[in-house]
């Protein structure tokens, strides 16, 4: 079981510029969970998917983010265009469960994201 | 709204003591509760999970307590190691189908 596995590990870009972190769930999971953490708001859930279909994006900031999930095995979150205040480290996890958090959930180990 | 509180925000021990992590919530309707630890750089590893029908869970040198009445849960560890040095955190999931985390608990074993 490789985990859940997130590219890149760390990411640097400029304002303005496109923004595509990738994840890999745990092969046989049904639910994808996207959050982002920063210092100051610590963990937030940005979206979550079950069976690939997306279930709640209201954590989604704003509309320069976007979330896809074309297969079991793939999920990408966007930004476009990307501002400072967007660096954060971005988490992918997955679970066994559905909507509920009765699966405990696998994280992976984050993509550093940092806009200047 | 609810609310996860964690206290205390760092903490550091000895070696070998016995210590207790807080968690608190500010709703009680919640339908589980977990634990989780973080190293540096690293994602999350859940610890523990409590079912809302339950009162504790046991795994190893931890034991999680949840009382919903209160909005309160423990995380207790028993003869504390370096290896344990993380920082841990508790998350609720609520009647919003969300799981809401607590800022967590810096902790610092030393030798």
């Amino acid at each position: 079981d490789a985990g859940v596995i997130q590219s890149p590990r760390h990411e640097v870009t400029e304002m303005g510029q496109e923004v595509t972190l990738r994840c890999k769930p745990i092969s046989g999971h049904n639910s994808l969970f996207w959050y982002r953490q920063t210092m100051m708001r610590g963990l937030e859930l940005l979206i979550y998917f079950n069976n690939n279909v997306p279930i709640d994006d209201s954590g989604m900031p704003e509309d320069r983010f976007s979330a896809k999930m074309p297969n079991a095995s793939f999920s990408t979150l966007k930004i476009q265009p990307s501002e400072p205040r967007d660096s954060a480290v971005y988490f992918c996890a997955s679970s066994l469960g559905g909507a509920s958090y009765n699966s405990p959930l696998h994280f992976g180990n984050g993509t550093r994201l940092t806009v200047t | 709204k609810q609310e996860v509180t964690q206290i205390p925000a760092a903490l550091s021990v000895p070696e070998g003591e016995n210590l207790v992590l807080n968690c608190s919530f500010t709703d009680s309707a919640i339908y589980n509760l977990q634990w989780f630890r973080q190293d540096p750089g690293k994602g999350l590893t859940s610890l523990l999970l409590i079912q809302s029908s339950q009162r504790e869970q046991t795994s190893g040198r931890l034991n999680a307590s949840l009382d919903k009445s209160s909005g309160r849960s423990t995380l207790y560890i028993a003869a504390s190691q370096p290896g344990d040095s993380a920082t841990y955190l508790c998350a609720v999931e609520d009647n919003t189908d969300k799981l809401i985390f607590g800022t967590g608990t810096r902790l610092q074993v030393f030798p």
